[in-house]
């Protein structure tokens, strides 16, 4: 059957290889930002997160890096394991009017090859 | 419970019948949001719910889409007179307070199939 991943931006690595699943967000006055995994047939999950005072933050084998001139948003993910397999999402945070919604992107979906 | 949940997982409906979709959210979070999946795309959002203001309903692609949150918990999605098009997967998503480092935990989703 059809996968969630066959019409995104697809990234295939190698097990133990690095990854970087970049994506560009829209509002230069969005203040938080999440990077969050999604597999097949489930919610997406909260992987690491960064507010727009820092332009990096590590976590445990994740990195993410904030450049706010470009607004580019990168998720660096060492050692990559087939466990990570997954379609990657980046959102955005603003609030407007008393609303704080995020707003994804389109996703990637990363291919790990043992 | 410990997390958001959703039901039903499921739901396969006949072309012009209402669903209602239903979305318990963690215990104590006043934000709620819907968002829609269609295969293969990013998170379409739907609505957003905060405590006792009104809901910001601008993602809402048509009348026949509403959600009601009763209580300040259980949210509940309502499509009335399906389409094709409505096939998708719905996910709620529910977080703390609305506000940077306050992440949004994500429900499992209910996979809508209208025929």
């Amino acid at each position: 059957g059809e996968s969630v991943g066959l019409h995104l931006p697809t990234l295939s690595v190698q097990e133990g290889d690095n990854s970087i699943i970049n994506c560009a967000y829209s509002n230069s006055a969005s203040d938080y930002f999440i990077w969050y995994k999604q597999e097949s047939g489930k919610g997406p999950q909260f992987i690491i997160d960064i507010r727009s005072n820092m332009d990096k933050r590590q976590g445990q084998r994740v990195t993410v890096l904030l450049n706010k001139t470009v607004k580019h948003l990168s998720l660096q993910i060492a050692a990559t394991q087939p466990g990570d397999s997954a379609v990657y999402f980046c959102a955005e945070f603003k609030g407007s009017g008393g609303s704080y919604i995020p707003t994804f992107g389109r996703g990637t979906s990363l291919i790990v090859h043992p | 419970g410990a997390g958001v949940s959703q039901s039903p997982s499921n739901k396969v409906t006949e072309k012009g019948k209402d669903v209602e979709l239903r979305c318990d959210p963690i215990s104590g979070h006043t934000a709620l949001y819907w968002y829609r999946q269609s295969l293969g795309q990013g998170l379409e959002f739907l609505i957003y719910f905060q405590g006792n203001s009104a809901p910001d309903k601008s993602g809402l692609p048509s009348d026949r889409f509403s959600a009601e949150r009763t209580g300040g918990s259980v949210s509940t999605l309502t499509i009335q007179r399906t389409q094709q098009e409505d096939s998708a997967v719905y996910l709620c998503a529910s977080s703390l307070t609305p506000g940077p480092g306050t992440e949004a935990f994500f429900g499992q989703g209910t996979r809508l199939t209208v025929v």
